[in-house]
């Protein structure tokens, strides 16, 4: 267990939709990082926040945004969802700002029918 | 962000000490090195982060020779359970303060055989 929690752990829904994932970090840690996995993708780095401040995106998409919350909490929104944004979406935390040290959480399964 | 190469897979036995070596000639001086371990559906797992020479944990032996080009991972007596997928990755902690994306590339797929 790595002390990040993420929910739900599934998710299904249609093409157009809109969904939100939630995020709880690690106890003390300020970053937290986004991601999404699809297999035939790999592991592509979303977005990154700092103690409630975007710090660096990634490969996110302009119908998905996030946000970090003042008790550290992250949220990932997905909207007008397409069936190629099926994956897993996971959520990571660190003890420093843009550090390689990281702890991921369990995943988020979004399956878009 | 440095390149790195990986074996796409290696097989082992139970039992044995496994060495997987990551490439990465471009290698920055302000660059660390990370390791990995992901299983089917779950996130990746921290294994290990150095800089140079050794570094060992409960868990795995970092080696990184003086020009640290390469580094190789080193699991003690493998289980079946540590078949999985182990990711290098090369960069610096965000010394500005500015944050740096990671790049996981495709990873070494271990498999332990009985």
């Amino acid at each position: 267990d790595s002390g990040v929690t993420q929910t739900p752990k599934h998710l299904i829904t249609a093409t157009g939709q809109r969904v939100t994932l939630r995020c709880s970090p690690r106890s003390g840690d300020l970053s937290v990082y986004w991601y999404q996995q699809s297999l035939d993708q790999g592991l592509q780095f979303l977005i990154q926040y700092y103690n409630g401040e975007e710090r660096a995106k990634g490969n996110i998409l302009e119908r998905f945004s996030a946000q970090q919350f003042p008790d550290l909490h992250s949220e990932l929104n997905l909207s007008s969802l397409e069936l190629g944004d099926s994956a897993l979406y996971f959520c990571a935390s660190s003890p420093r700002m843009g550090s390689y040290e990281q702890y991921f959480g369990p995943g988020t399964r979004l399956t878009v029918t | 962000l440095a390149k790195t190469t990986q074996p796409i897979s290696m097989d082992s036995y139970e039992g044995q000490e496994v060495n997987i070596t990551c490439s990465h000639n471009n290698i920055a001086t302000n660059d660390y090195i990370t390791w990995y371990q992901q299983f089917p559906s779950q996130g990746p797992r921290f294994i290990i982060q150095g800089y140079k020479t050794k570094v060992t944990n409960e868990v795995a032996s970092l080696f990184i020779p003086a020009d640290r080009k390469s580094s190789t991972l080193s699991l003690p007596r493998v289980s079946l359970s540590d078949t999985a997928v182990y990711y290098c990755l090369v960069g610096d902690i965000a010394v500005s303060g500015s944050a740096r994306q990671l790049t996981f590339g495709s990873g070494t797929q271990l498999t332990v055989l009985p």
